[in-house]
């Protein structure tokens, strides 16, 4: 059983479309991180959300946070071909040191 | 940008040696981790590191397993005798926060 399910698991579009990725899980976060990361190399962060209901952006890049902490959103705007990577999402449970759970990832491919 | 470095980026062993994977965590930094990915899975917590104790492991760090920080700046995984399932990719992990974790490219451990 999976703590952080991802979906899609692999989307494949065209430049200039826009997406929309989701976490969820039955289990409350007290934060949630999105990561990126490329074939054999460590993620990389891209964002941490605390608060039910938090959205944030970074440039075409939009993160919710859902109002109850067990789910999250990752929406990109007029994808870009450099957008292509594998997205994680990874949830804290609350432990002292912040322990994360992470999901399996979406495979985002964009063609140009 | 400070970074988290680890060495080697590759190492090959053979079943039943001893393996100590070396990392410097970003220099202000005071959380660390250790999380493993065996090949086209997810991403797995291992432990967390704060003020020269261990704060929590998983399932995984058994006593095969070890952590220390033996001076200012390194943060070393050992592994005392390895198995062929110990083959994956290993990442360190640090943080100023306990919130957000910033990942190092990783350590591909290879057991033959």
């Amino acid at each position: 059983t999976q703590l952080l399910e991802q979906s899609p698991q692999f989307l494949s579009i065209q430049e200039g479309e826009n997406l929309t990725v989701y976490c969820n899980s039955s289990s409350v976060f007290s934060s949630l991180q999105w990561y990126r990361q490329e074939p054999g190399e460590g993620p990389v962060l891209l964002v941490t959300v605390v608060t039910g209901g938090e959205v944030k952006k970074l440039k075409r890049l939009t993160f919710q946070f859902g109002d109850a902490r067990k789910d999250s959103s990752l929406h990109i705007t007029a994808a870009q071909p450099g957008d292509t990577g594998l997205y994680l999402c990874a949830g804290d449970r609350g432990s002292t040191l912040g322990r994360l759970y992470f999901g399996r990832g979406t495979q985002l491919t964009v063609w140009p | 940008e400070p970074e988290v470095t680890q060495t080697p980026s590759h190492q090959v062993t053979q079943m039943g040696q001893e393996v100590i994977l070396r990392c410097v965590p970003i220099s202000n930094h005071l959380y660390f981790y250790w999380y493993r990915q065996i090949l086209g899975q997810k991403v797995e917590f291992l432990v967390s590191f704060y003020n020269n104790e261990i704060s929590e492991k998983s399932e995984i760090f058994d006593d095969q397993f070890s952590v220390e920080r033996p001076d200012g700046s390194n943060f070393t995984l050992k592994i005392r005798s390895t198995k062929l399932e110990d083959s994956a990719m290993y990442f360190c992990a640090s943080s100023g926060s306990g919130y957000e974790q910033y990942f190092g490219p990783g350590t591909r451990l290879t057991v033959t």
